[in-house]
Protein backbone atom coordinates (compact mmCIF):
# COMPACT_ATOMS: atom_id res chain seq x y z
CA UNK A 1 0.00 0.00 0.00
CA UNK A 2 0.94 3.65 -0.87
CA UNK A 3 2.50 5.53 2.16
CA UNK A 4 3.65 9.01 3.11
CA UNK A 5 6.00 9.62 6.07
CA UNK A 6 6.76 13.16 7.58
CA UNK A 7 9.74 12.53 10.26
CA UNK A 8 9.71 16.12 11.51
CA UNK A 9 6.83 16.66 13.99
CA UNK A 10 8.40 20.31 14.06
CA UNK A 11 11.02 22.54 13.01
CA UNK A 12 12.20 26.37 13.72
CA UNK A 13 13.42 28.57 11.20
CA UNK A 14 14.74 32.43 11.42
CA UNK A 15 13.27 34.59 9.43
CA UNK A 16 14.75 35.27 5.90
CA UNK A 17 16.16 31.96 6.52
CA UNK A 18 15.45 28.93 4.18
CA UNK A 19 14.26 25.80 5.63
CA UNK A 20 13.60 22.48 3.92
CA UNK A 21 10.45 19.77 4.95
CA UNK A 22 10.66 16.11 4.63
CA UNK A 23 8.65 13.97 3.12
CA UNK A 24 9.27 10.83 1.92
CA UNK A 25 6.92 7.92 0.15
CA UNK A 26 6.21 4.60 -0.99
CA UNK A 27 4.73 3.29 -3.79
CA UNK A 28 5.19 0.73 -6.46
CA UNK A 29 2.75 2.78 -9.13
CA UNK A 30 4.79 4.29 -11.84
CA UNK A 31 2.61 6.77 -12.13
CA UNK A 32 1.88 8.82 -8.90
CA UNK A 33 1.78 12.50 -8.09
CA UNK A 34 2.99 14.26 -5.19
CA UNK A 35 1.40 17.48 -3.43
CA UNK A 36 2.02 19.99 -0.38
CA UNK A 37 -0.79 21.99 1.51
CA UNK A 38 -0.30 24.61 3.61
CA UNK A 39 -2.74 24.56 6.69
CA UNK A 40 -2.05 28.49 9.05
CA UNK A 41 -3.70 28.71 12.48
CA UNK A 42 -6.68 30.34 10.95
CA UNK A 43 -7.42 26.33 10.33
CA UNK A 44 -8.00 26.06 6.17
CA UNK A 45 -5.68 23.83 3.88
CA UNK A 46 -4.32 25.58 1.33
CA UNK A 47 -2.38 23.90 -2.02
CA UNK A 48 1.26 25.11 -2.24
CA UNK A 49 2.31 22.99 -4.80
CA UNK A 50 2.44 19.67 -6.97
CA UNK A 51 4.98 17.44 -8.55
CA UNK A 52 4.25 14.25 -10.86
CA UNK A 53 6.54 11.90 -11.17
CA UNK A 54 7.56 11.57 -14.65
CA UNK A 55 7.81 15.93 -14.50
CA UNK A 56 11.65 16.16 -15.38
CA UNK A 57 12.43 19.63 -13.72
CA UNK A 58 11.57 19.81 -9.75
CA UNK A 59 8.32 22.02 -9.49
CA UNK A 60 8.87 25.86 -8.26
CA UNK A 61 5.56 27.94 -7.08
CA UNK A 62 7.24 31.71 -5.83
CA UNK A 63 9.19 30.93 -2.88
CA UNK A 64 8.45 26.94 -3.38
CA UNK A 65 10.41 24.83 -4.61
CA UNK A 66 9.85 20.53 -4.38
CA UNK A 67 13.25 18.67 -4.20
CA UNK A 68 12.35 15.90 -5.83
CA UNK A 69 14.74 12.68 -5.85
CA UNK A 70 12.98 9.76 -7.23
CA UNK A 71 14.96 7.20 -6.46
CA UNK A 72 15.13 7.93 -2.29
CA UNK A 73 11.45 8.41 -2.81
CA UNK A 74 11.60 11.88 -1.50
CA UNK A 75 9.84 14.92 -2.05
CA UNK A 76 10.97 17.53 0.34
CA UNK A 77 9.77 21.19 0.13
CA UNK A 78 11.70 23.95 0.03
CA UNK A 79 10.61 27.15 1.26
CA UNK A 80 13.49 30.40 0.72
CA UNK A 81 13.30 33.89 2.62
CA UNK A 82 10.98 32.02 5.36
CA UNK A 83 8.52 34.81 6.17
CA UNK A 84 6.80 35.11 9.75
CA UNK A 85 3.36 34.56 7.58
CA UNK A 86 5.17 31.13 7.08
CA UNK A 87 4.18 29.94 10.42
CA UNK A 88 1.70 26.85 9.48
CA UNK A 89 1.53 22.96 9.46
CA UNK A 90 2.27 21.56 6.55
CA UNK A 91 1.20 18.67 5.07
CA UNK A 92 2.55 16.42 2.51
CA UNK A 93 0.52 14.16 0.17
CA UNK A 94 0.56 11.61 -2.26
CA UNK A 95 -1.91 10.17 -5.37
CA UNK A 96 -3.10 6.90 -4.52
CA UNK A 97 -3.92 4.88 -6.99
CA UNK A 98 -4.82 1.08 -5.92
CA UNK A 99 -8.43 0.27 -6.28
CA UNK A 100 -10.86 1.58 -8.78
CA UNK A 101 -10.72 5.59 -7.67
CA UNK A 102 -7.70 7.88 -7.17
CA UNK A 103 -7.48 9.28 -4.43
CA UNK A 104 -4.92 11.42 -1.62
CA UNK A 105 -3.65 9.99 1.18
CA UNK A 106 -1.91 12.47 3.23
CA UNK A 107 1.32 12.58 5.78
CA UNK A 108 1.29 13.47 9.50
CA UNK A 109 2.26 16.99 9.41
CA UNK A 110 5.41 19.32 10.31
CA UNK A 111 4.85 22.46 12.26
CA UNK A 112 6.60 25.30 10.74
CA UNK A 113 7.51 28.05 13.43
CA UNK A 114 9.38 31.09 11.81
CA UNK A 115 10.94 33.09 13.95
CA UNK A 116 11.71 36.93 13.92
CA UNK B 1 -16.86 32.91 -5.92
CA UNK B 2 -16.69 31.82 -2.37
CA UNK B 3 -15.06 28.89 -3.10
CA UNK B 4 -15.83 26.01 -0.75
CA UNK B 5 -17.92 26.96 2.56
CA UNK B 6 -19.11 24.98 5.36
CA UNK B 7 -21.73 25.07 8.40
CA UNK B 8 -21.60 25.22 11.31
CA UNK B 9 -17.52 25.94 12.15
CA UNK B 10 -17.99 24.83 15.61
CA UNK B 11 -20.31 22.36 16.92
CA UNK B 12 -20.89 20.43 20.48
CA UNK B 13 -22.67 17.26 20.13
CA UNK B 14 -23.67 15.05 23.34
CA UNK B 15 -23.32 11.36 22.76
CA UNK B 16 -26.48 9.59 20.50
CA UNK B 17 -27.17 12.88 18.66
CA UNK B 18 -27.48 12.90 14.91
CA UNK B 19 -26.41 16.57 13.04
CA UNK B 20 -25.51 17.10 9.75
CA UNK B 21 -22.23 19.07 8.41
CA UNK B 22 -23.12 21.12 5.44
CA UNK B 23 -20.44 21.61 2.25
CA UNK B 24 -21.14 23.75 -0.91
CA UNK B 25 -19.02 24.87 -3.78
CA UNK B 26 -19.67 27.05 -6.22
CA UNK B 27 -16.83 26.34 -8.85
CA UNK B 28 -18.96 23.56 -10.43
CA UNK B 29 -16.61 20.70 -9.48
CA UNK B 30 -17.55 17.18 -9.88
CA UNK B 31 -15.42 15.65 -7.09
CA UNK B 32 -16.53 16.66 -3.98
CA UNK B 33 -15.11 14.31 -0.74
CA UNK B 34 -14.87 14.86 3.35
CA UNK B 35 -11.73 14.50 5.05
CA UNK B 36 -11.35 14.17 8.91
CA UNK B 37 -8.39 15.39 10.47
CA UNK B 38 -7.41 14.19 13.85
CA UNK B 39 -3.65 14.82 15.67
CA UNK B 40 -1.08 13.32 15.17
CA UNK B 41 -3.08 11.51 11.85
CA UNK B 42 -3.18 13.67 8.93
CA UNK B 43 -6.52 13.77 7.24
CA UNK B 44 -8.37 10.92 6.54
CA UNK B 45 -10.89 10.37 3.56
CA UNK B 46 -14.55 9.75 5.03
CA UNK B 47 -16.75 9.46 2.18
CA UNK B 48 -16.35 10.78 -1.90
CA UNK B 49 -18.67 11.80 -4.61
CA UNK B 50 -17.53 12.11 -8.83
CA UNK B 51 -20.55 13.68 -9.51
CA UNK B 52 -24.75 14.54 -8.86
CA UNK B 53 -26.21 10.98 -7.65
CA UNK B 54 -22.76 9.14 -7.17
CA UNK B 55 -21.11 8.74 -3.70
CA UNK B 56 -19.22 5.82 -2.05
CA UNK B 57 -16.97 5.53 0.95
CA UNK B 58 -13.20 6.17 1.65
CA UNK B 59 -10.79 5.39 4.22
CA UNK B 60 -12.75 5.61 7.73
CA UNK B 61 -17.13 6.31 6.71
CA UNK B 62 -18.29 4.31 9.46
CA UNK B 63 -21.00 6.43 11.24
CA UNK B 64 -20.97 8.92 8.36
CA UNK B 65 -23.76 9.17 5.27
CA UNK B 66 -23.48 11.40 2.60
CA UNK B 67 -25.91 11.85 -0.45
CA UNK B 68 -25.36 14.54 -2.82
CA UNK B 69 -28.12 15.24 -5.01
CA UNK B 70 -27.19 18.74 -7.11
CA UNK B 71 -23.29 19.30 -7.96
CA UNK B 72 -23.26 22.48 -5.74
CA UNK B 73 -23.84 20.77 -2.18
CA UNK B 74 -22.46 17.35 -0.40
CA UNK B 75 -23.53 17.15 2.95
CA UNK B 76 -22.18 14.48 5.99
CA UNK B 77 -24.71 13.15 8.34
CA UNK B 78 -23.56 11.93 11.79
CA UNK B 79 -25.94 9.42 12.63
CA UNK B 80 -25.38 8.83 16.12
CA UNK B 81 -22.82 10.62 17.35
CA UNK B 82 -19.38 9.43 19.27
CA UNK B 83 -16.83 10.62 21.25
CA UNK B 84 -14.32 8.83 18.44
CA UNK B 85 -15.68 11.68 16.22
CA UNK B 86 -14.56 14.50 17.88
CA UNK B 87 -12.54 15.61 14.95
CA UNK B 88 -12.11 19.03 12.49
CA UNK B 89 -14.04 17.76 9.17
CA UNK B 90 -12.96 19.37 5.91
CA UNK B 91 -14.94 19.48 3.22
CA UNK B 92 -12.86 19.46 -0.43
CA UNK B 93 -13.63 19.75 -4.13
CA UNK B 94 -11.95 19.55 -6.70
CA UNK B 95 -11.66 19.78 -10.66
CA UNK B 96 -9.89 16.84 -12.21
CA UNK B 97 -10.46 14.66 -9.50
CA UNK B 98 -9.93 13.06 -6.08
CA UNK B 99 -6.02 12.35 -6.35
CA UNK B 100 -5.52 15.98 -7.75
CA UNK B 101 -5.45 19.81 -6.25
CA UNK B 102 -8.20 19.49 -3.93
CA UNK B 103 -9.85 23.21 -2.64
CA UNK B 104 -10.38 23.07 0.63
CA UNK B 105 -13.07 24.44 3.38
CA UNK B 106 -12.85 26.37 6.50
CA UNK B 107 -13.75 23.54 8.40
CA UNK B 108 -15.92 22.52 10.92
CA UNK B 109 -14.54 22.01 14.48
CA UNK B 110 -17.04 19.39 16.48
CA UNK B 111 -17.02 17.86 19.54
CA UNK B 112 -18.88 15.17 20.87
CA UNK B 113 -19.27 15.05 25.21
Amino acid sequence: AQKITQTQPGMFVQEKEAVTLDCTYDTSDPSYGLFWYKQPSSGEMIFLIYQGSYDQQNATEGRYSLNFQKARKSANLVISASQLGDSAMYFCAMRETSGATNKLIFGTGTLLAVQP
Amino acid sequence: NAGVTQTPKFQVLKTGQSMTLQCAQDMNHEYMSWYRQDPGMGLRLIHYSVGAGITDQGEVPNGYNVSRSTTEDFPLRLLSAAPSQTSVYFCASSLRGLSYEQYFGPGTRLTVT
